[in-house]
């Protein structure tokens, strides 16, 4: 399972866009980088996954480097409840794959 | 919107009893999965779960450890003689079977389990 790094927290004011960085330098070609967050805790929820293109949804945009060794998610406009562990994934794509959870970032937001 | 359910949300028990934890994935879903967090700790994968057989699972899932889908609802996890280090948050996830590109795991609630 190819690992990740990410900072364990980082602060954000409530309505900046929170960008938190991920290093995934061991990722092979065919593995896909997933985040997701756990509130309190609540089980983990889904936010967005990639595989080399910039990608966005609802929640967030994820932004991978073109040599995919890195990743940024960004919630573009934070409030609080925005405040969770945020977890990046690496990991194939098809079939009964296990997500292999990291410490994560613990993103807080302030007022 | 569907969601994944697990029962009981709180569960006590004495060292070596058997426990049950119970989850109804969400109804279309085929791949099914248990994790645990133990407090203050990452979240840990234990079992996936297709076609009614394991797909995989890790060293923590042992033979103390058994999942089933009984019925055409429940996926469930027994704990046969549960320990000390067994007391922990155990998260069922469910996701679809899809020839596309999507691996997103739905996570419930999830059943604090306290052994005593």
């Amino acid at each position: 399972d190819a690992k990740t790094t990410q900072p364990p927290s980082m602060d954000c004011a409530e309505g900046r866009a929170a960008n938190l960085p991920c290093n995934h330098s061991t990722i092979s070609g065919n593995e896909y980088v997933y985040w997701y967050r756990q509130i309190h805790s609540q089980g983990p929820q889904y936010i967005i996954h990639g595989l080399k293109n910039n990608e966005t949804n609802e929640m967030a945009s994820l932004i991978i480097t073109e040599d995919r060794k890195s990743s940024t998610l960004i919630l573009p406009h934070a409030t609080l409840r925005d405040t969770a562990v945020y977890y990046c994934i690496v990991g194939g794509f098809q079939g009964a794959q296990k997500l292999v959870f990291g410490q994560g970032t613990r993103l807080t937001i302030n007022p | 919107e569907p969601e994944v359910t697990q029962t009981p949300s709180h569960q006590v028990t004495q060292m070596g009893q058997e426990v049950i934890l119970r989850c109804v994935p969400i109804s279309n879903h085929l791949y099914f999965y248990w994790y645990r967090q133990i407090l203050g700790q990452k979240v840990e994968f234990l079992v996936s779960f297709y076609n009614n057989e394991i797909s995989e699972k890790s060293e923590i899932f042992d033979d103390q450890f058994s999942v089933e889908r009984p019925d055409g609802s429940n996926f469930t996890l027994k704990i046969r003689s549960t320990k000390l280090e067994d007391s922990a948050m155990y998260f069922c996830a469910s996701s679809e079977v899809t020839g596309l590109v999507d691996n997103e795991q739905f996570f419930g609630p999830g059943t604090r389990l306290t052994v005593l």
